[in-house]
């Protein structure tokens, strides 16, 4: 069956600065991943997602996710924080030929302070 | 514009009362789901219906039901069997029920019990 790991239930970073969201993924064949984005007491917004097309995706406020196979990783990254990118991210992996059911991590909270 | 309604945004309930929670769909999608928001614990799927007149129970049905009669509408009734139903309940939508699509979610319902 497949998972998804996300390390770091909390991840802080100062503005300007590179942020990093990691997630691990377990699938016994080729995965769907996604990242979607939480503010609060709202529901989730889709940042990008992969689905078996380029490896490097590009995302919505600027940011992206590499996917690595032999890694079974899609970390989310931006290379420079804004204040308004403190939310909650989920990543979810859903599996390709069956049915489009998303499995999510359990998300990271980032915080981003000036 | 097309989108996910839920409502109400906030709801309380009594010991022992069921309560209906309401998810709209304008998007002409086939696949309906819902999910359980706990801190900590990411998302949780409770029901999900591929196509009208057909759902199937997720990972924490219990003391939840269903109804999908019309393809926009797919509410989720939380009943006095469910014995913890303090959550953060999140509808979504997708194109299909399988591939890799991603999902649309409403903005959530809020459900407190008193």
């Amino acid at each position: 069956a497949q998972s998804v790991t996300q390390l770091g239930s909390h991840v802080s970073v100062s503005e300007g600065a590179l942020v990093l969201l990691r997630c691990n993924y377990s699938s016994s064949v080729p995965p769907y991943l996604f990242w979607y984005v939480q503010y609060p007491n709202q529901g989730l917004q889709l940042l990008l997602k992969y689905t078996s097309a380029a490896t490097l995706v590009k995302g919505i406020n600027g940011f992206e996710a590499e996917f690595k196979k032999s890694e079974t990783s899609f970390h989310l990254t931006k290379p420079s924080a804004h204040m308004s990118d403190a939310a909650e991210y989920f990543c979810a992996v859903t599996l390709s030929g069956g049915y489009n059911k998303l499995i999510f991590g359990a998300g990271t909270r980032l915080a981003v302070h000036p | 514009d097309g989108g996910i309604t839920q409502s109400p945004k906030y709801l309380f309930r009594k010991e022992g009362q069921n309560v209906t929670l309401s998810c709209e769909q304008n998007l002409n999608h086939d696949a309906m789901y819902w999910y359980r928001q706990d801190p900590g614990q990411g998302l949780r799927l409770i029901y999900y219906s591929q196509i009208v007149n057909d759902f199937q129970k997720g990972d924490i049905a219990e003391g939840y039901s269903v109804s999908r009669e019309k393809k926009e509408s797919f509410p989720l009734t939380v009943t006095s069997a469910q014995k913890n139903p303090t959550a953060f309940y999140l509808c979504a939508s997708s194109i299909q029920a399988t591939g890799g699509y991603g999902y649309t979610f409403g903005s959530g319902t809020r459900l407190t019990v008193v």
